[in-house]
């Protein structure tokens, strides 16, 4: 089985500074990684997937993640928060072959105060 | 980019009457859609899987009786709750894989049931 570990429920940061929201993932055989972002009773956002190639993935709204496989990691982290990154982050997994279902972690909400 | 839309957004109805819902994928063909459900604070749990020309897959614990899918077309996936109950209130979200390995997510559907 495949399961996806956020251990911060919520994450504050200043407008600003640096923001990185933590990822762990378990999955046999290699990962497909993903990061959405919801917004208050929306749905949710494709930010940035890790498929193959670099570990450093870059996305949308200047946000990027690293890929680090020997600590079944995928952090997300973005270099100066804005007060609109405030939002519900999820991290995503899924197996590189068969079922495209995603499994999500609890997701951890960023707060950025102005 | 691919968008997929959900009918409605939000709906009230009583105890022990039927409420459908509609997954769309507006731009691109989908032969498969997830159906996912969203408790407050809480991460997204796959219910389902929607299969266009053949049953849904529905995830362990999901009672297949209550929660009625049909995916009419290659773009249209419905999901039926059958005698809601107020413990059925929650925030329903499909979603359809593209291409590129992502999924794109339907708005999301607030049902309340009274």
């Amino acid at each position: 089985a495949q399961s996806v570990a956020q251990p911060e429920d919520q994450v504050n940061v200043a407008e600003g500074n640096p923001l990185t929201v933590k990822c762990t993932y378990s999955v046999s055989g290699n990962p497909y990684l993903f990061w959405y972002v919801q917004y208050p009773n929306r749905g949710l956002q494709f930010l940035l997937k890790y498929i193959t190639g670099d570990n450093l993935v870059k996305g949308s709204y200047g946000f990027e993640a690293e890929f680090n496989k020997s600590q079944t990691s995928f952090h997300l982290k973005k270099p100066s928060a804005l007060v609109s990154d405030s939002a519900l982050y999820f991290c995503a997994v899924r197996k590189t072959e068969g079922r495209r279902a995603l499994t999500f972690g609890s997701g951890t909400r960023l707060q950025v105060q102005p | 980019g691919a968008v997929v839309s959900q009918h409605p957004s939000r709906v009230i109805c009583k105890s022990g009457t039927s409420v459908k819902i509609e997954c769309r994928s507006l731009d691109f063909q989908a032969t498969t859609m997830f159906w996912y459900r969203q408790f407050p604070k809480k991460s997204l749990m796959l219910m389902a899987t929607s299969n266009e020309g053949s049953k849904a897959t529905y995830e362990q614990g999901v009672e297949k009786d209550k929660f009625l899918i049909n995916h009419a077309s290659l773009t249209l996936s419905t999901l039926t709750v059958t005698s809601a109950h107020p413990e059925d209130s929650s925030f329903y979200i499909c979603s359809a894989p593209i291409p590129g390995y992502e999924q794109f997510f339907g708005p999301g559907t607030r049902l309340t049931v009274l």
